[in-house]
């Protein structure tokens, strides 16, 4: 699975909205780009998923670049409950190792007050 | 609709100690997982179910790891024996059946001590 790249910590007024990066620049034709965040003391928990189209649900927006080697996850409005580390994973789809998740150290996102 | 659960939530033994940890997806879902995150590193993967068949473990560590599903439903981890380094939170996730691109759902994981 393509190695991805996200700051380690970002910050957040309540309220605004949340942009977190994600590089993925050896990403392959056939790889997804994931994000799962998870909230101190959880299991992590899915947020949403595309290939090359821009993704919308009620959690989140996914902006991925039309080179497909960057995305951005779209907090609309952030709350203090989105306080969590986000991971933004590519995962092949199919194969032996087709089904795993492949987590980084993700990003820190802190929504104040 | 019940989410994974896992138990027990925590569990604190002695190294050489045997430790058992129990997953129950999500009903329906035919692909289980595991993962671990040890103190300090990523999650990583473990091995992944699909029914009562593994199909794929090369994320266990070593052979004193046994995962079971028998009967295709709830899924156990064995540790035999303990050791240090085996201190973590152990994950387990579900996902429909035959949905290689859908999303998994995590348990809230057990958190395992050996001291």
């Amino acid at each position: 699975d393509a190695k991805t790249t996200q700051p380690p910590s970002m910050d957040c007024a309540e309220g605004r909205a949340a942009n977190l990066p994600c590089n993925h620049s050896t990403i392959s034709g056939n790889e997804y780009v994931y994000w799962y965040r998870q909230i101190h003391s959880q299991g992590p928990q899915y947020i949403i998923h595309g290939l090359k189209n821009n993704e919308t649900n009620e959690m989140a927006s996914l902006i991925i670049t039309e080179d497909r080697k960057s995305s951005t996850l779209i907090l609309p409005h952030a709350t203090l409950r989105d306080t969590a580390v986000y991971y933004c994973i590519v995962r092949v789809v199919g194969g032996a190792s087709g089904s795993r998740l492949t987590f980084g150290e993700g990003t820190q996102l802190t929504v104040n007050p | 609709e019940a989410g994974v659960t896992q138990f027990p939530s925590h569990s604190v033994i002695e190294k050489g100690q045997t430790v058992t940890l129990r997953c129950d997806p999500i009903s329906g879902h035919d692909n289980l997982y595991w993962y671990r995150r040890v103190m300090g590193k990523e999650i990583k993967f473990l091995l992944h179910f699909v029914k009562e068949s593994k199909q794929d473990e090369s994320g266990m560590p070593n052979n004193r790891f046994l995962a079971e599903r028998t009967g295709g439903t709830y899924s156990t981890l064995k540790v035999q024996p303990a050791e240090l380094e085996d201190s973590g939170v152990y994950f387990c996730a579900s996902s429909q059946p035959g949905h290689m691109i859908g999303s998994q759902f995590f348990g809230p994981g057990t958190r395992l001590t050996v001291l």
